[in-house]
């Protein structure tokens, strides 16, 4: 199986502040790689598909980029709304794993 | 606007069965691969699942290989897991996920239930 590995686990950060959060995968998965958010109590929402496409009605402050096996997530502007637990996803190949996460907190 | 609505969480012992289903609504079916994705409370996000939009292609997590079964009605607009020889680590939030394309080669979570609690223990 494909691990598929976050950093950091945990982020804090202040409203307006540009982050970045990576993704590696431990064999190259090309571009099938995703990011969700999601929010306590919540079920994830999807933020980027194919490593790079913003989904639709997605704030163009969600940016990310990367293949092969290094990915990132960035937030240009972090607005109050931001602040969650975010995943990324490979579906390169079968079972289709999820990192582990990473928490971004208010700092 | 897309529906997925999973219901048949339940409190079961180890060893018994459990079928979860999902009725969906506000797209059409038929185009898209649907999953099934899990997290245990207060943990991360763990894919069960899958199956493209015909029923030939069906995933499976090495967790759940062998004991649960995908599928899709698409006359009735709806997804199933049926869950047996259930254990303990299975207890989890279990939500139903629309995939990207038809196939299950798209990412899997384009679109979410709001998930249905299984909780495993004797």
């Amino acid at each position: 199986d494909i691990q598929m590995t976050q950093s950091p686990s945990t982020l804090s950060a202040s409203v307006g502040d540009r982050v970045t959060i990576t993704c590696r995968a431990s064999q190259t998965v090309s571009s099938w790689l995703a990011w969700y958010q999601q929010k306590p109590g919540k079920a994830p929402t999807l933020l980027i598909y194919k490593a790079s496409s913003l989904e639709s009605g997605v704030p163009s402050r969600f940016s990310a980029g990367g293949s092969g096996t290094e990915f990132t997530l960035t937030v240009s502007s972090l607005q109050p709304d931001d602040f969650a637990t975010y995943y990324c996803q490979q579906y390169n190949r079968s079972p289709y794993t999820f990192g582990q996460g990473t928490k971004l907190e208010i700092k | 606007d897309v529906q997925l609505v999973e219901s048949g969480g339940a409190l079961v012992q180890p060893g018994r069965s459990l079928r979860l289903s999902c009725a969906a609504s506000g797209f059409i079916f038929t185009d898209y691969a649907m999953h099934w994705v899990r997290q245990a409370p207060g943990k991360g996000l763990e894919w069960v699942s899958g199956v493209s939009w015909n029923s030939y292609t069906v995933l499976y997590a090495d967790s759940v290989k062998g004991r649960f079964t995908i599928s899709r009605d698409n006359g009735k607009n709806s997804l199933y897991l049926q869950m047996n020889s259930l254990r303990v680590e299975d207890t989890a939030f279990y939500y139903c996920s629309k995939g990207g394309c038809s196939s299950t080669d798209c990412h899997s979570g384009a679109s979410w239930g709001q998930g249905t609690l299984v909780s495993v223990s004797s």
